[in-house]
């Protein structure tokens, strides 16, 4: 069953704190990404990938980092320089030659107490 | 830096009533127009997309018309039904890379 997983679905930092959020594709794409997604602003870019060892800074990228190890697999840091990381996180992961649709995880809701 | 305007932000329709999305572009060199539906809590998912080469899309009760020139293009959900209830997001794709924009989204609501 080919998709994107993101994990956890829920996640709960306490402030000052590093987050991990995990992004998982079997759908061999090249090229991934990673979006924040709050009300009433739709999606904005964080960082995205087009191959392995290499990513670019998104829109948004100031207090996040990236790696891109594997292809399969594209976690997202949250640090704790990002001042407002209440979110929804969401990964997605595209075919780079066909250039065809963002395929979307499930998302990850980030909450700082 | 919003270079894709959508419009309006929230939406109420009638059951079997027609549903209509509106997205401008702005001066960038786009070359795919998609349009996600997010249920609440669940990522988006593609449901149509248009290139600029032709004025209309038609999938089902889902219509894309796309007007090149005034650098517009709209969704239309036609015998719109309370299982359309989601968030709608526009986007453009610019010519080289993969990088989408997005629009801020429209909240659909349709009453039964």
């Amino acid at each position: 069953d080919g998709g994107i997983t993101q994990s956890p679905k829920y996640l709960f930092r306490k402030e000052g704190q590093n987050v991990t959020l995990s992004c998982e594709q079997n759908l061999n794409h090249d090229a991934m990404y990673w979006y924040r997604q709050d009300p009433g602003q739709g999606l904005r870019l964080i960082y995205y990938s087009q191959i392995v060892n290499d990513f670019q800074k998104g829109d948004i990228a100031e207090g996040y980092s990236v790696s891109r190890e594997k292809k399969e697999s594209f976690p997202l840091t949250v640090t704790s320089a990002q001042k407002n990381p209440t979110a929804f996180y969401l990964c997605a992961s595209s075919n780079q030659v066909t250039r065809n649709e963002q395929f979307f995880g499930p998302g990850t809701r980030l909450t700082v107490l | 830096q919003q270079q894709v305007k959508q419009s309006p932000q929230s939406l109420i329709v009638q059951k079997g009533g027609i549903s209509i999305i509106n997205c401008a572009y702005e001066n960038t060199a786009f070359d795919y127009f998609p349009w996600y539906q997010q249920f609440p809590g669940k990522g988006p998912a593609l449901l149509i997309a248009i290139r600029p080469d032709v004025s209309e899309k038609k999938e089902g009760r889902f219509t894309i018309s796309f007007n090149k020139s005034a650098k517009q293009f709209s969704l239309h959900i036609m015998d719109s039904q309370p299982g359309d209830s989601a968030t709608y997001f526009c986007a453009a794709r610019g010519v080289y890379g993969n990088k989408l924009v997005f629009g801020a989204g429209t909240i659909l609501r349709v009453k039964s």
